[in-house]
C-alpha cells in the first residue's frame, strides 16, 4: 500500500527550531510538498521539492531525499503562531496527492 | 479577489438523506479536488476532476458523487450510501504546471445527527 509517515505531535519553545520528518512509501513519485493547517482552518501550501535538496522560504525550509524517500520541514525562530497541524503531501502521479496524518506543534512561550 | 469558497461552513442533516456540498472556485484552475478531513486525521481524497465533464474516484470515493458542468463548480454530493458522513469535507484546486501547490477553500463541516 501506499504510506506517508510523520510523527503525531513536536513541542518546541518559542524562538528555537525544529524539524517535522515525512518519509513515504507511494507506488510514484511527482514531489512532496508541506502545508500548515490551523485548527479550524484550511491547509496552506508552504512548500514543495520534486528534487533533491533543501529549499528555503522564509522562516521555513524544506528538505527532500528521493533515494531515501525521506524529507523534512524546518521551521526556525519558532513564533506561538506556528502552533498547528503540518502536513507531508505526496504527488504520486497526473493530478493525485496523498496527505500525511499530520504532525500537530506545540510552540511554548 | 481570487479563491475558492465553500458553502455553508456548518451544515446538520439528518440520517438518510442526501446534502449536497457547494464548490466554487474563480482560479480559473483545471484540476479540482475533494476531501475528507477526521478529527486528528490528515486529508483523504474523495474525488477528483481535471477537466469540465470529466472527474475520477479518489480513495475513498463509495457514497459520495460529484459533477463537473462549469470549469468554475465541483459540487459534492454525500449520499445516504454513506456509512460515516460526518466530516471536514475541503475542495481544492491547482492551475496546470503548479507542483504541488493546491488552494484550498474553508471548508465545510458536516454533522449527520
Amino acid at each position: 500500500g501506499q504510506s506517508l509517515e510523520q510523527p503525531s505531535e513536536v513541542t518546541a519553545v518559542e524562538g528555537a527550531i525544529v524539524q517535522i520528518n515525512c518519509t513515504y512509501q507511494t507506488s510514484g513519485f511527482y514531489g512532496l510538498s508541506w502545508y500548515q493547517q490551523h485548527d479550524g482552518g484550511a491547509p496552506t501550501f508552504l512548500s514543495y521539492n520534486a528534487l533533491d535538496g533543501l529549499e528555503e522560504t522564509g522562516r521555513f525550509s524544506s528538505f527532500l531525499s528521493r533515494s531515501d524517500s525521506y524529507g523534512y520541514l524546518l521551521l526556525q525562530e519558532l513564533q506561538m503562531k506556528d502552533s498547528a497541524s503540518y502536513f507531508c503531501a505526496v504527488r504520486t502521479g497526473g493530478f493525485k496527492t496523498i496527505f500525511g496524518a499530520g504532525t500537530r506543534l506545540f510552540v511554548k512561550a | 479577489d481570487g479563491g475558492i469558497t465553500q458553502s455553508p461552513k456548518y451544515l446538520f442533516r439528518k440520517e438518510g438523506q442526501n446534502v449536497t456540498l457547494s464548490c466554487e472556485q474563480n482560479l480559473n484552475h483545471d484540476a479540482m479536488y475533494w476531501y475528507r478531513q477526521d478529527p486528528g486525521q490528515g486529508l483523504r481524497l474523495i474525488y477528483y476532476s481535471q477537466i469540465v465533464n470529466d472527474f475520477q474516484k479518489g480513495d475513498i470515493a463509495e457514497g459520495y458523487s460529484v459533477s463537473r458542468e462549469k470549469k468554475e463548480s465541483f459540487p459534492l454530493t454525500v449520499t445516504s450510501a454513506q456509512k460515516n458522513p460526518t466530516a471536514f469535507y475541503l475542495c481544492a484546486s491547482n492551475p496546470p504546471g503548479a507542483g504541488g501547490e493546491q488552494f484550498f477553500g474553508p471548508g465545510t463541516r458536516l454533522t449527520v445527527l
